[in-house]
């Protein structure tokens, strides 16, 4: 079947880390993607990671897959208040594109 | 390009009254799809396509028609509205990846915010 888990909520400091986490079902999933939504708006690619890759980096982000475990994370490094936001985890098997219920990110100053 | 367009922005609705909303991509993209944002419950998919002429049901399709006479157009119509269909609406388009199983990256269209009442 296919399923995304997401936790539902983060809270951070400005400046610390953020990690969000993910767990998907489908194994057969090519590209794995992050993406984000801010208030009012639709969702914009973040990052995204091949299914043969363990971890990729772009500037302040870094995705981490376990293709084992099914899981996969964001992490957010120098968490900024404009980083505040839903941060959606998607997997995609057999060209369909599903998506986790969605982390809210809140950044406090 | 303007990328993926929805029209209207904001619409109210009567139970049992039925309207269209408008999606279209200027980016070629073979796949488009309609999904219902909802509280608590994440991007669920209605209806998407594979190309023109060809439609198929997503995870949530009940109360809901859509067809796809030109790559660019995806309208997606409300029968009969009901206040369980109240939502945000988001249109995506992208285009395959020959190839592979995969999927490219998905553009999303601003939404379209529909109260039932």
């Amino acid at each position: 079947g296919e399923d995304v888990e997401q936790s539902l909520f983060l809270s951070v400091r400005e400046g610390d880390s953020s990690v969000i986490n993910c767990t998907y079902t489908d194994s057969s999933s090519t590209y794995l993607y992050w993406y984000k939504q801010e208030p009012g708006a639709g969702l914009q690619l973040l990052t995204y990671i091949f299914s043969n890759m363990d971890m990729k980096q772009d500037q302040r982000l870094t995705v981490l897959l376990n293709k084992k475990d099914k899981h996969l994370s964001l992490r957010i490094a120098d968490t900024q208040t404009g980083d505040s936001a839903i941060y959606f985890c998607a997997e995609t098997p057999h060209q369909k594109v599903t998506f986790g219920i969605g982390t809210k990110l809140q950044v406090i100053p | 390009n303007a990328g993926v367009t929805q029209t209207p922005k904001f619409q109210v609705l009567k139970t049992g009254q039925s309207m269209t909303l408008q999606c279209a991509q200027d980016m070629n993209h073979e796949y488009m799809s309609w999904y219902r944002q909802d509280p608590g419950m994440g991007l669920r998919l209605i209806h998407y396509s594979v190309g023109a002429g060809i439609t198929d049901q997503g995870e949530v399709p009940n109360g809901y028609n859509v067809s796809r006479s030109t790559t660019e157009d995806f309208p997606l119509r409300l029968l009969s509205a009901a206040p369980s269909q109240t939502s945000v609406y988001f249109c995506a388009s992208r285009r395959g990846i020959k190839g592979t199983s995969g999927a490219g990256e998905q553009f999303f269209g601003p939404g379209t915010r529909l109260t039932v009442l």
